[in-house]
């Protein structure tokens, strides 16, 4: 078990540049989660995957956003003309689900400065 | 909607000294709910979480939580912090599971000598 890892840790861009994060989550883990998180406020939903299967998108998540899981295992998440209000650590999670006992593990974080 | 509130944006406890850190939740059902710790640089770590049965869990690190329904609270409690407790700890309540949590916005702990 290596956890979920998250590249890059850090990105800085310019506004108006695309960006790409990737997420791995831990082996077998069947569901992947993005969230996003701005200094002083917890995370907030963005959308979640079941194997291959985008389920839910948050509507944090404009037309300029999109995730893909291709293969049911590492995750992109992919930003469009990028504006200051991205700035953001954005956070990757997964989980298996077994009942009450589903555990979600989330990574460190890809801390995005647009500038 | 679901939504928390940690009151406590900051609290200083001594070493040594107990902890309660304060969460409200307003949701329309039976709520999942969970506590998170996140240090600098690392992850959100699962404290513990609470889906049905006994109104007092215990979780890791030697934290417990309580719920209260009469209250829509969920404040957790340590007998004894330690330096390392020093973090940002979040409140979350989810519909279904860990699908689509909502967070507080933190409470910051700091721990003085």
């Amino acid at each position: 078990d290596t956890g979920v890892s998250q590249d890059p840790r850090h990105k800085i861009t310019k506004r108006g540049q695309n960006v790409t994060f990737r997420c791995d989550p831990i082996s077998e883990h069947n569901r992947l989660y993005w969230y996003r998180q701005t200094l002083g406020q917890g995370p907030e939903f963005l959308t979640y995957f079941q194997n291959e299967a985008q389920l839910e998108k948050s509507r944090l998540l404009s037309d300029r956003f999109s995730a893909e899981r291709p293969k049911g295992s590492f995750s992109t998440l992919e930003i469009q003309r990028t504006e200051q209000g991205d700035s953001a650590m954005y956070l990757c999670a997964s989980s298996e689900r077994r009942g009450t006992n589903e555990k979600l593990f989330f990574g460190s974080g890809t801390q995005l400065s647009v500038l | 909607a679901q939504s928390v509130t940690q009151p406590d944006i900051h609290i200083t406890v001594s070493e040594g000294a107990s902890l309660e850190l304060r969460c409200n939740y307003s949701y329309g059902a039976t709520p999942y709910l969970f506590w998170y710790v996140q240090s600098p640089g690392q992850g959100l770590q699962l404290l513990l979480k609470y889906f049905s049965g006994d109104t007092l869990v215990q979780g890791i690190k030697g934290f417990e939580a309580e719920f209260k329904r009469s209250q829509s609270s969920f404040n957790l409690r340590k007998p004894s912090v330690h330096w390392s407790d020093a973090a940002e700890y979040f409140c979350a309540v989810g519909a279904s599971g860990f699908q689509k949590l909502v967070f507080g916005t933190g409470t910051r702990l700091l721990v003085s000598p």
